[in-house]
């Protein structure tokens, strides 16, 4: 059963233009949520998160918004540069454990 | 100097070596983890140690043997592992109930 879900495996983007990734959750126990970058053979390094009393959370190019309603969380990158290709990785922490996604591959094309 | 370190990143073994992974944090975390990621799946959760203690084994099967000798280190000690092991072992660590957790650059091993 699948907690946290990127129902996407790979996105394609345009140099410049907006990344939109998706993630989607079902436990109503999870209050923090994290995204996180991975190149390959590399660990993930922690990006950006958001607490569920916030619904926005905005760092430099990076902003993540939070459904509650929904259980839904999505990554914003504005604009696309091609160091952002890489694999993403959504994760959803609450009742003591973190629970991660199975990533989405982004692709940013010149 | 990375907050998580783990050594080798890379290694090559037979099934019948015997090896370990080490893992060291300078973030004063006291918690620490290991993680799988095979190719096209998902991390999977391994071990989990809470000052020092393990609290959550993922059915891992005993050919993985975990140490954590403070809240510092962390070891994954290999034996008679198996060709579908290869894969890519990544070692984090975090405040005990935190949200947020940190990964090293991870371990790289291929079984053959």
């Amino acid at each position: 059963d699948q907690q946290v879900k990127q129902n996407s495996p790979s996105l394609s983007v345009q140099e410049g233009r907006i990344s939109i990734l998706n993630c989607d959750y079902t436990n109503s126990m999870f209050d923090y949520f994290l995204w996180y970058k991975k190149y390959p053979a590399e660990g993930p390094t922690f990006l950006i998160s958001i607490s569920s009393i916030k619904d926005k959370n905005e760092d430099g190019r990076f902003t993540v918004f939070l459904n509650k309603s929904a259980k839904h969380l999505s990554l914003h990158i504005v604009p696309s540069q091609p160091g952002d290709s890489a694999v993403y990785f959504c994760a959803a922490s609450g009742d003591d454990k973190i629970i991660f996604g199975k990533g989405t591959r982004l692709h940013i094309l010149p | 100097e990375t907050g998580v370190t783990q050594t080798p990143r890379h290694l090559v073994m037979g099934m019948t070596n015997k090896k370990s992974l080490k893992c060291e944090q300078h973030l004063g975390h006291n918690a620490m983890y290991w993680y799988k990621q095979s190719a096209k799946k998902p991390l999977e959760l391994m071990f989990v140690y809470n000052f020092k203690e393990q609290t959550e084994n993922n059915s891992v099967p005993s050919r993985f043997s975990p140490e954590c000798p403070n809240s510092s280190h962390l070891f994954l000690h290999l034996h008679t592992l198996q060709p579908e092991d290869s894969a890519l072992y990544l070692c984090a660590s975090s405040q005990v109930g935190g949200n947020t957790i940190y990964f090293g650059e991870g371990s790289w091993l291929t079984v053959v």
